[in-house]
């Protein structure tokens, strides 16, 4: 049984270009949510989703930033005309949404993103 | 807004010895989940230990255990016996109950002396 899986690991972009990060969750999860982790710091929720359905985006940014998990696919986590203030790491979690253990979260490797 | 503290950014144990990492958390809720996730130098994220609020026993799992006490809102982390692979971040974590995010604390870095 996989776990969560993102890709890319690493990614560089240069100012202005976008950022795509991809997240798959662990089989028989739908539910995943992305946070950020800025340098020596904690990690902060962005955006919670189902499929199909953004159901908390209170902690991502109003501008430049998207996400979205279709019927078929990864969640795509998309930020646009990056800045050098995006660079983090971007981890995305999933868990099964039920009860009990369902409602621990597992992380992906997490996606390091440099803005030059 | 619920809100976790760890208030030990840096902590050292020699290597078989305890260590204990603090957590404390602010909510009004009470159906909730407390868990620790560990961060090597990987920086992958690995869940330590969960506990339900609703359960009075505290959570083991091996050489780690929790002290959790709720009427102070605290979550404090045992680590017996440390081992090299026990150096990490160590996250604490809160959630609500059913499928919402999970708020960390700032994390406490864990040394381990050989």
């Amino acid at each position: 049984n996989a776990g969560v899986m993102q890709n890319p690991r690493h990614l560089v972009r240069r100012r202005g270009q976008e950022a795509r990060l991809r997240c798959s969750p662990m089989k028989g999860h739908s539910h995943v949510y992305w946070y950020r982790q800025l340098p020596e710091e904690g990690l902060k929720f962005m955006v919670y989703l189902q499929k199909e359905n953004i159901i908390d985006e209170s902690g991502m940014p109003k501008e430049r930033f998207s996400a979205e998990f279709p019927k078929e696919g990864p969640s795509i986590l998309r930020i646009q005309q990056v800045v050098r203030g995006d660079s983090a790491a971007y981890f995305c979690a999933s868990c099964g949404g039920g009860q009990g253990h369902q409602e621990t979260q597992y992380f992906g490797p997490g996606t390091r993103l440099l803005v030059l | 807004a619920q809100t976790v503290t760890q208030s030990q950014p840096e902590m050292s144990v020699q290597e078989a010895e305890t260590v204990t990492l603090s957590c404390t958390y602010d909510t009004s809720e009470s159906d909730y989940y407390l868990f620790w996730y560990k961060q090597p130098p990987s920086r992958q994220m690995i869940l330590v230990i969960r506990q339900e609020a609703y359960k009075q026993q505290n959570a083991t799992e091996n050489r780690f255990s929790v002290n959790f006490q709720k009427a102070a809102k605290s979550f404090s982390l045992k680590i017996s016996d440390s081992q090299l692979g026990d150096a990490a971040m160590y996250f604490c974590a809160y959630k609500s109950g059913g499928a919402q995010k999970l708020v960390f604390g700032q994390g406490t870095r864990l040394t381990i002396n050989p």
